[in-house]
């Protein structure tokens, strides 16, 4: 079955602890992408990743890490989380042949909690 | 720079009544329109896509939307609501020189018996 994973679907966790979220795909896709849902702002764009060592800063970059070191993978790091880090994370996927026109195929998400 | 923007946070219908969901989009060049649907405790689905072959567009569960160029508008419809319809839906755009997928604040659609 087609699909991205993403892990943890849930954390609690205190402020300055290093943490990562991974996220895999299996449509060998080469855009990646990661974004941050808060309520009434909808989806904004962390990073994104056209394709293997080739990452692009969104337009919510700000404490936020990414490695493309596989195709499929593309894990998301919080290097020093903040409260204001706390948000529901979603990663995506598309071919990249026209990221521009192609659907995004997501994960279910993953809650972060950062006290 | 390419925006979106989804009038009303909150549409509230009864169970067979028309729903209309509205996007109005902004783009320099010609955008390439998404709408997506997120039910609870998931990540969001295509419901469909513009990408400028015909400008009403078809998509799954029984929703439509129309591309109006003169009114910068892609607003999703469904004639009949079901219960099951009730999710947060969202209205995105692309195109031009970027790679970006720029999401609308998202419409929380209710559907009441």
């Amino acid at each position: 079955e087609a699909q991205v994973t993403q892990n943890p679907r849930y954390l609690i966790t205190v402020t300055g602890k290093k943490l990562t979220v991974t996220c895999s795909q299996n449509m060998n896709h080469e855009y990646m992408s990661w974004y941050r849902q808060d309520p009434g702002l909808g989806l904004r764009q962390i990073y994104y990743s056209m394709n293997v060592e080739v990452t692009d800063k969104g337009d919510v970059p700000e404490g936020y890490k990414v490695s493309r070191k596989e195709k499929r993978n593309f894990p998301l790091i919080l290097e020093s989380p903040s409260p204001n880090q706390t948000s529901l994370y979603f990663c995506a996927s598309s071919p990249i042949s026209a990221a521009r026109n192609q659907p995004q195929h997501f994960g279910d998400g993953t809650r972060l909690s950062i006290l | 720079a390419q925006s979106v923007t989804q009038l009303g946070s909150h549409v509230s219908v009864s169970e067979g009544a028309l729903v209309l969901l509205r996007c109005n989009y902004s783009s320099s060049v010609p955008p390439y329109l998404f709408w997506y649907v997120q039910y609870p405790n998931q990540g969001l689905q295509l419901l469909l896509k513009y990408t400028s072959a015909a400008t009403l567009v078809k998509g799954i569960n029984g929703f439509e939307a129309e591309f109006k160029k003169s009114e910068t508008s892609f607003h999703l419809t469904k004639p009949s609501a079901h219960m099951s319809d009730a999710a947060e839906y969202f209205c995105a755009v692309s195109g031009g020189n970027t790679d970006k997928l720029i999401f609308g604040t998202g419409t929380r659609l209710q559907v009441f018996p």
